[in-house]
């Protein structure tokens, strides 16, 4: 079945930096890529998405990488801030329309 | 928009009690989700309905744990009875077709 894993189940990062968070995935057939930003106490936010005939996309202070040949996706975030603070899942999108969470990244922002 | 209105924001019961969560969609939205969420295993999709009929119940943990979506505005999970091992935070979402997924604020159970 689909797994989801993460590299670093915690990212400390100093305030304005760049946060990357890494994001593995074992179905190939996945097609869409979903990351999602869940405060304390909120339920999980979309971020931004990305389609598997594309490598990269761009939003405001975000940027997903996805390389399909290894089955990686990464999440970078351009000067990180305090409310960025909070725990980041990859949802890989599969043939069942299930999305896959796993149990996420925490990134604290450090001051 | 409201969002996804979730009710109640939190629950206790006693193992063996019948626990009913509520869920109220987004308007048009025509897929629903209920996932649960435990420190050990994350988020969890439990089922989701597709104009109101249950497509995937694969992640219902036992029987235990029924849910229902009588109209497109609600949709209800039940779970009788309830045991500790339930507790956790049980959220509900909704999409339109199966893109981007809206959650509601979460549920808290505690079964003590």
């Amino acid at each position: 079945g689909e797994s989801v894993g993460l590299h670093l189940p915690t990212l400390s990062v100093q305030e304005g930096d760049n946060s990357i968070i890494n994001c593995a995935y074992s179905n190939s057939a996945s097609d869409y890529f979903i990351w999602y930003k869940q405060e304390s106490g909120k339920g999980p936010q979309f971020i931004i998405d990305i389609r598997s005939n594309m490598d990269k996309r761009q939003g405001q202070r975000v940027t997903v990488l996805l390389n399909k040949t290894v089955k990686h996706l990464s999440l970078q975030i351009a000067a990180t801030q305090p409310g960025d603070s909070a725990v980041y899942f990859c949802a890989p999108w599969n043939a069942a329309y299930k999305y896959i969470f796993g149990t996420g990244t925490r990134l604290k922002v450090l001051a | 928009d409201a969002g996804v209105i979730q009710s109640p924001r939190h629950e206790v019961t006693e193992m063996g009690q019948e626990v009913t969560l509520r869920c109220k969609p987004i308007s048009g939205h025509d897929y629903l989700f209920w996932y649960r969420q435990t420190m050990m295993r994350g988020l969890e999709l439990l089922i989701y309905f597709n104009n109101n009929v249950p497509i995937d119940d694969s992640g219902m943990p036992e029987d235990r744990f029924s849910a229902k979506m009588p109209n497109a505005s609600f949709s209800t999970l039940k779970i009788q009875p309830s045991e500790p091992r339930d507790s956790a935070v049980y959220f509900c979402a909704s999409s339109l077709f199966h893109h981007e997924q809206y959650f509601g604020p979460g549920t808290r159970l505690t079964v003590t």
